[in-house]
């Protein structure tokens, strides 16, 4: 059985210092990843997902993130935090295999401090 | 394009009453997935489509039923509301895989339940 497991469930970090939110996950066979961001009273959004190809993978608002087969990692990061970043992070894997199902780790909460 | 549209978005039921929550998306997608949200636990799978009138269950299906009589709709019910079942409860639906676009899940705004 897949899943995810995201490291901390909160993470603080000065406006303009980097931002690392951790992601693990275990499948059997190679999956696709995702990571999500939910604002407030919001549903999720996609910020981005790596399926084949380049294993670095530019998101939306100036995130990336890294899948790393050997650790079974898919980290996100972004250079500089921005107040506006602070919301939940969610990693999800899914895999086409016994229906194609996306899970979900427990999310990570950033915080942004001025 | 509307997306993925959840209604309602707010309710409150009593212990035993039943309800059904409606998800409609525009977007074509052959596969819909009902989720749940709790602090500290991420989202979990109640139940999913992969097509017009097929459904499986996801990883806490207990509880809930649900429906996809049309491509565009994805219905949860909740026959006898249980306080364990209090929540917010997110639809989201999602291309095929191998279809050559993104398998991305897109999201409805979700509905807060309340199960007093």
């Amino acid at each position: 059985a897949q899943s995810v497991t995201q490291l901390g469930s909160h993470v603080s970090v000065s406006e303009g210092a980097l931002v690392l939110l951790r992601c693990n996950y275990s499948s059997s066979v190679p999956p696709y990843l995702f990571w999500y961001v939910q604002y407030p009273n919001q549903g999720l959004q996609l910020l981005l997902k790596y399926t084949t190809g380049a294993t670095l993978v530019k998101g939306i608002n100036g995130f990336e993130a890294e899948f790393k087969k050997s650790e079974t990692s898919f980290h996100l990061t972004k250079p500089s935090a921005h107040m506006s970043d602070a919301a939940e992070y969610f990693c999800a894997v899914s895999k086409n295999t016994g229906g194609f199902k996306t899970i979900f780790g427990a999310g990570t909460r950033l915080f942004v401090k001025a | 394009n509307a997306g993925v549209t959840q209604t309602p978005k707010f309710r409150v039921l009593k212990t035993g009453q039943s309800m059904t929550l409606l998800c409609a998306q525009d977007m074509n997608h052959e596969y819909m997935y009902w989720y749940r949200q709790d602090p500290g636990m991420g989202l979990r799978l109640i139940h999913y489509s992969v097509g017009e009138g097929t459904t499986a269950k996801g990883e806490v299906p207990d509880g809930y039923n649900v429906s996809r009589l049309k491509k565009q709709n994805f219905l949860l019910g909740l026959e006898s509301a249980a306080p364990s079942q209090t929540s917010v409860y997110f639809c989201a639906s999602s291309f095929r895989p191998g279809t050559g676009v993104g398998t991305e899940a897109f999201f409805g705004q979700g509905t807060r339940l309340t199960v007093v």
